[in-house]
């Protein structure tokens, strides 16, 4: 079946602009993580769906980014007034209900603010 | 921020070597995970083990932990040159929770 898919692959905006990100988890996922990965780094946490709702937003670094999953399925990374510090791979995964935390990751959307 | 650090943080060897990444990490764990990252692609799932178990095998891939040491290490025996990617150990401290993960290490296969 498919996998996480993410849209769009590659996003440049300008400080200051608003953003929005999607992704499409593996069907039937209850669970749905956001990561953010800069150059170099291994991919960091920003927040978990359980469902439609968020479970640990203890990532989300500041007021500036929200995420929502309305219908537990599809999710959209909001982030408000861009900064260039923002820069950096945005990667959502998904797993399903069960006894493992494996993961499934789709390709990252890449954000370039300028 | 990261949970700990993988060494080294590059590795470059021959075909058909073996390549050993360890991975170091701070709090208690429920699972650590490995994971495989090529050039511009997604994150792919390796191997994970259980904080229970000490060593696992999948395939070319050996894991094994030491919870008392809090590390990890991942073998890749017979290296081939699709094996060229990034790789993550990754934790997480009950089921379901977040990944931690740590920088990763580089591998190279040269052929």
């Amino acid at each position: 079946g498919a996998g996480v898919s993410q849209t769009p692959s590659n996003k440049v905006t300008e400080k200051g602009k608003y953003v929005e990100l999607r992704c499409d988890p593996i069907s039937g996922h209850t669970a749905l993580y956001w990561y953010r990965q800069s150059l170099g780094q291994g991919p960091e946490f920003l927040i978990y769906f359980q469902g439609t709702g968020a479970a640990d937003d203890s990532g989300l670094p500041n007021d500036r980014f929200f995420a929502v999953r309305p219908e537990g399925s599809v999710s959209t990374l909001k982030i408000q007034r861009t900064e260039r510090g923002d820069s950096a791979v945005y990667l959502c995964a998904s797993r399903t209900s069960g006894s493992s935390n494996e993961q499934f990751f789709g390709p990252g959307t890449r954000l370039t603010v300028l | 921020s990261q949970q700990g650090e993988e060494d080294p943080q590059a590795l470059s060897i021959q075909e058909g070597e073996n390549a050993t990444m360890n991975c170091s990490y701070k709090t208690s764990i429920n699972n650590l995970q490995w994971y495989r990252q090529n050039s511009g692609r997604g994150l792919v799932h390796l191997i994970l083990i259980r904080s229970n178990e000490r060593e696992k095998h999948s395939g070319r891939l050996r894991v094994t932990l030491d919870t008392s040491k809090k590390s990890s290490s991942l073998l890749i025996t017979a290296s081939r040159a699709a094996d060229t990617a990034s790789y993550f150990c990754a934790t997480d401290r009950e089921y379901g929770n977040k990944l931690v993960f740590g920088a990763g290490t580089i591998l190279r296969v040269k052929s």
